[in-house]
């Protein structure tokens, strides 16, 4: 089972600052990495798809980037609306797995 | 536009059984992987089960095979999962979701159903 990481566990922001998360599996998972992010009393929302692909209707300021084993989830300027709960989520082997989770919060 | 709408979830007692299901609306049901996903109460996300669109082929988490079956009705448009041996690490709100065929990652999702194992 590919294990994943996330980092940090916590993220105190302010709105405007840039967010950068991490998430690391424990073996490659080539390009395959998803990000979702998950706001309280919510369902999660699709992010970003194979590591880099911003789903639809995703603002320009989430961008991911990685392959392999390491993968970073970038908010370039945090906006109200975006703290929250994020999780990445490898599509490269069965069983699928999520991470831990990344909690993003207003500083 | 795409609705899923879980239901079947409450209280049930250690040992027991419950089906949830989550009625689909808005794609062609019969064309996409559908999986569930569940969620324990303050924890993260942890993948279930997917199955296939034709239905022929399923998949399970170490942690319910065996006790739990991912099963769809193209002609209802309709997901189930049928849980039986229920255990209190088992309470959860389940949610089923749409994932993009074959690609392994999830562009809806439902609201959930919470399940709750407790006697």
């Amino acid at each position: 089972e590919v294990v994943l990481t996330q980092s940090p566990a916590t993220l105190s922001l302010s709105p405007g600052e840039r967010a950068t998360l991490s998430c690391r599996a424990s073996q490659s998972v080539s390009s395959y990495l998803v990000w979702y992010q998950q706001k309280p009393g919510q369902a999660p929302r699709l992010l970003i798809y194979d590591a880099s692909n911003r789903a639809t209707g995703i603002p320009a300021r989430f961008s991911g980037s990685g392959s392999g084993t390491d993968f970073t989830l970038t908010i370039s300027s945090l906006e109200p609306e975006d703290f929250a709960v994020y999780y990445c989520q490898q599509r490269s082997n069965w069983p699928r797995t999520f991470g831990q989770g990344t909690k993003v919060e207003i500083k | 536009e795409v609705q899923l709408l879980e239901s079947g979830g409450g209280l049930v007692q250690p040992g027991g059984s419950r089906r949830l299901s989550c009625a689909a609306s808005g794609f062609t049901f019969s064309s996409y992987y559908m999986t569930w996903v569940r969620q324990a109460p303050g924890k993260g996300l942890e993948w279930v089960s997917t199955i296939t669109g034709s239905g022929t082929t399923t998949y399970y988490a170490d942690s319910v095979k065996g006790r739990f079956t991912i099963a769809r009705d193209s002609s209802k448009n309709t997901l189930f999962l049928h849980m039986s041996s229920l255990r209190a690490e088992d309470t959860a709100v389940y949610y089923c979701a749409k994932e993009r065929s074959g690609y392994g990652y999830y562009d809806y999702w439902g609201q959930g159903t919470l399940v709750t194992v407790s006697s």
